[in-house]
């Protein structure tokens, strides 16, 4: 069965550093991934994702994330974070465009 | 830019009651979907819908569940006699044809008392 782990439910970061948030996917082949991101009161948007290729993803917002097969991971990076960037995000896999497992989220903080 | 709508934004309803909660895909979508999170839980599949029919469901889609789109614009889930354990956000996401992202709305919290 596919699963996906963030293992950091909670995360704080001062202002203009660097974020990594982590992802870890169970499922038996390479699966479709996704990271969305959902601000107090707004729907899941999509930050970016991941189908073949490149490993090495670009998204919307300065946001990045590298597929690692070896370590079944799909981590999301940002060089220097904002205040703006203080919300939830949700790894996602899937097998299809269909059906999506989530992670269950981990919360950004931002220090000024 | 076109969103995902859902109304309400907060449902409060007592237990054992129906509730129809709505959404509004983006208007050229065709497939549609619904997933719930439970206070402090991952987000969860519920139901896929394409060409008036159910696509897929999980196994918490049982038969208190049903969806349907009832005219061209909209997409609703009604829970036919809520439990307590139904109180969560419940999202609506939807995606083109030859599409690969789901757009989803804001979200309906759901409260059973």
């Amino acid at each position: 069965a596919q699963s996906v782990t963030q293992p950091d439910i909670h995360i704080t970061v001062s202002e203009g550093a660097s974020l990594e948030l982590r992802c870890n996917y169970s499922y038996g082949a390479t699966p479709y991934l996704f990271w969305y991101v959902q601000s107090p009161g707004q729907g899941l948007q999509l930050l970016l994702k991941y189908f073949s290729g490149d490993t090495l993803v670009q998204g919307i917002k300065g946001f990045e994330a590298e597929f690692k097969r070896s370590q079944s991971s799909f981590n999301l990076r940002k060089p220097s974070v904002h205040w703006s960037d203080a919300a939830e995000y949700f790894c996602a896999v899937g097998a299809s465009f269909n059906k999506f497992y989530f992670g269950s989220g981990t919360k950004l903080n931002v220090k000024p | 830019e076109p969103e995902v709508t859902q109304t309400p934004s907060h449902q409060v309803t007592q237990m054992g009651q129906e509730v129809i909660l709505r959404c509004v895909p983006i208007s050229n979508h065709l497939y549609f979907y619904w997933y719930r999170q439970i206070l402090g839980q991952k987000v969860e599949f519920l139901v896929s819908f394409y060409n008036n029919e159910i696509s897929e469901k999980s196994e918490i889609f049982d038969d208190q569940f049903s969806v349907e789109r009832p005219d061209g614009s909209n997409f609703t889930l009604k829970i036919r006699s809520t439990k307590l354990e139904d109180s969560a956000m419940y999202f609506c996401a939807s995606r083109g044809t030859g599409g690969n992202e789901q757009f989803f709305g804001p979200g309906t919290r759901l409260t059973v008392l």
